[in-house]
């Protein structure tokens, strides 16, 4: 099945750093990438929608400025976490659409806490 | 905007009892649902899903979902659940011509021995 990686898988920052995480679609193209956050025992809420070549759709209530997204390839979506606070702690989990119409493959996350 | 209800936040099981959690969305249009599993410490993985056709829809490890227009309903079923079955279950919707998934609050199943 289609596989997406994450990297790193955990991370620890200090409060006022960057931090960049990757999301990669291992074995498919993916024109469409999404991040979600999730909360210790909550469910995942869509953050963006990252598509090749073209500027992030934000939800609602996020702050692009603060949550930077980049689409560069047909494989590879980031998100840097700027000027990180101890309350962007959080799993920060990516998937990919695979080249089956409507279906998400999911990123294993990745746990960022700001200290 | 649509919305995902899943009830059951807690579920305690013994092994072989049956399984049903419940999941309703609110969206008049066409929908496509599905149910992904999130073992501890791993990533959300496709149980099953339904986008159109036979509304009884089987998935992997012996899960079933029953599409029931009606009611707004898409719940997951197991005759007989396992230990490994441990997990918190989430339904998701894709509704119309976007390709945002809603999710569910999720459902956390506990199997005892």
């Amino acid at each position: 099945g289609a596989v997406v990686s994450q990297h790193p898988s955990r991370v620890i920052c200090k409060s006022g750093t960057s931090v960049k995480i990757e999301c990669r679609s291992l074995d498919f193209q993916a024109t469409t990438m999404f991040w979600y956050r999730q909360f210790p025992k909550q469910s995942l809420m869509l953050m963006a929608t990252s598509n090749e070549g073209s500027k992030a759709t934000y939800e609602q209530g996020v702050e692009k400025d603060k949550f930077l997204i980049n689409h560069a390839s047909l494989t590879l979506s980031t998100l840097t976490v700027t000027s990180a606070h101890p309350e962007d702690s959080s799993f920060y989990i990516c998937s990919a659409d695979s080249d089956r119409a409507n279906e998400q493959y999911f990123g294993p996350g990745t746990r960022l806490t700001v200290t | 905007a649509q919305s995902v209800s899943q009830h059951n936040h807690h579920v305690i099981l013994s092994e072989a009892a049956s399984l049903e959690l419940g999941c309703n969305y609110s969206y008049g249009g066409t929908v496509n649902l599905f149910w992904y599993v999130q073992y501890p410490g791993q990533h959300l993985q496709l149980l099953l899903k339904y986008f159109s056709g036979d509304p009884l829809v089987k998935g992997i490890k012996g899960f079933e979902a029953e599409f029931i227009k009606s009611k707004f309903s898409f719940n997951l079923r197991k005759p007989s659940v396992q230990w490994s079955d441990t997990a918190e279950y989430f339904c998701a919707a894709l509704t119309g011509t976007a390709s945002k998934l809603t999710f569910g609050t999720g459902t956390r199943l506990q199997v005892t021995l």
